[in-house]
């Protein structure tokens, strides 16, 4: 099974900072099949990324991905309050595992 | 628009068994792959089971395998996850999830808004 290893466990910023979220997998992901989910408090998961840089659609172009093999990275250029929530990543290449999840709170 | 609407949830006894479906609208539900992934109270998500678009294909996360059955009647539009031998740590909230595709390789574009399943004695 592909472990999936997000950091840091929680992001403490502010409105208008950029936000680094790290997924790194204990293989290779096949085909870079990873992506990125948003959920708020009391909602469902929201897909943000496929396919490690792919943006889904109606997501708006602050968030970012990218990386490839073991390393990931979802980028938010521009803290938006909306975009406090907890954040996950997914490879689906081999089976399907979800990292643990990185908080990005309000500082 | 699409919709997931998942019902079935509840409390159960340790041992017991429950059926969860998902009511799928608003796309080709015969196309896509679809999937339940889970969620214990104040963790991070766990993925359950999916199903390629024929239904033809399974598949389960080890603590799944076994117990738990997922299966799709497309002339109905809806999933299901019967659910045997519960154990108290498959307590969750567990989602319906639509596949971006109808096979490999696929994430999880839509998703409905979750049932509570309670195991406890």
């Amino acid at each position: 099974e592909i472990v999936l290893t997000q950091s840091p466990g929680t992001l403490s910023l502010s409105p208008g900072e950029r936000a680094t979220l790290s997924c790194r997998a204990s293989q290779s992901v096949t085909n870079n099949n990873l992506a990125w989910y948003q959920q708020k408090p009391g909602q469902a998961p929201r897909l943000l990324i496929y396919g490690a840089s792919s943006r889904a659609a109606g997501i708006p172009d602050r968030f970012s991905g990218s990386g490839s093999g073991t390393d990931f990275t979802l980028t938010i250029s521009r803290l938006e309050p909306e975009d406090f929530a907890v954040y996950y990543c997914q490879q689906y290449g081999t089976s399907r595992t979800f990292g643990q999840g990185t908080k990005v709170e309000i500082k | 628009e699409v919709q997931l609407v998942e019902s079935g949830g509840g409390l159960v006894q340790p041992g017991g068994s429950l059926r969860l479906s998902c009511a799928a609208s608003g796309f080709t539900f015969a196309s896509y792959a679809m999937g339940w992934v889970r969620q214990a109270p104040g963790k991070g998500l766990e993925w359950v089971s999916a199903i390629i678009d024929s239904g033809g294909n399974t598949y389960y996360t080890d603590s799944a395998r076994g117990r738990f059955t997922i299966s799709r009647d497309n002339s109905k539009n809806t999933l299901y996850l019967q659910m045997n031998s519960l154990r108290v740590e498959d307590t969750a909230i567990y989602y319906c999830a639509k596949g971006s595709r109808g096979v490999w390789p696929y994430c999880f574009d839509c998703w409905g808004q979750g049932t509570l399943v309670t195991v406890s004695s």
